[in-house]
């Protein structure tokens, strides 16, 4: 079955950039989102279809796809952004939607 | 403004059936697809089931294929996930989900599954 990698953990002090990655064999062909979700709450989509935000999503939040990774960068990273990041995408046939195992984002 | 509220979780023993509801308000129920997400506890999410607008055709992940059903009733604003032969790796929150911008976006609160004798 069709997966996404992700990192365990990524750790930034407040004021840097947060740089998660997301790998999968399908990541040319198909778009990567990225969903923020914090203790105790549901996931918010924070990128779709690669690099796009939301409205309401900050704008230090960004996106981007190369080959066969997705990145979502947070420039500038906030205490408020301590969460679990997770990508989501769709294998080849479309039919099966997965997320990525998820990334702990600590800053501090 | 949208609302989904799931019902119908509980504690179940193995090999036994459970049906999650998902009602809908606040949006047109009939014009978008529709997931469901879990994630067992401590643990990620996992995509489990989609449904077209329409429910003409349905998704499952290799997980719960054979096992589980997606359903809705558009009069009813509602989504469903009938959960047949439970195993205790099904234990976990279920969310439903409505799909924009390509993506679960609207999500539920949940709803918790305990699969345990």
């Amino acid at each position: 079955s069709y997966e996404l990698t992700q990192p365990p953990s990524v750790s930034v002090s407040p004021g840097q950039t947060a740089r998660i990655t997301c790998s999968g064999d399908a990541l040319p062909k198909k778009y990567a989102y990225w969903y923020q979700q914090k203790s105790g709450q549901a996931p918010v989509l924070v990128i779709y279809e690669d690099s796009k935000r939301p409205s309401g999503i900050p704008e230090r939040f960004s996106g981007s796809s190369s080959g066969t990774m997705a990145t979502l960068t947070i420039s500038g990273a906030q205490v408020e952004d301590e969460a679990d990041y997770y990508c989501y995408s769709t294998d080849t046939s479309g039919d099966h939607r997965v997320f990525g195992g998820g990334t702990k984002l600590t800053v501090l | 403004q949208v609302q989904l509220v799931e019902s119908g979780g509980g504690v179940v023993q193995p090999g036994r059936s459970l049906r999650l509801s998902c009602e809908a308000s606040g949006f047109t129920f009939s014009n978008y697809d529709m997931h469901w997400v879990r994630q067992a506890p401590g643990k990620g999410l996992e995509w489990v089931a989609l449904i077209w607008f329409d429910g003409s055709n349905k998704n499952y992940a290799d997980s719960v294929k054979g096992r589980f059903t997606i359903s809705r009733d558009n009069s009813k604003n509602t989504l469903y996930l009938q959960m047949n032969s439970l195993r205790a790796e099904d234990t976990a929150v279920y969310y439903c989900a409505r799909e924009d911008h390509g993506g679960p976006y609207y999500w539920g609160q949940g709803t918790l599954v305990t699969v345990s004798s």
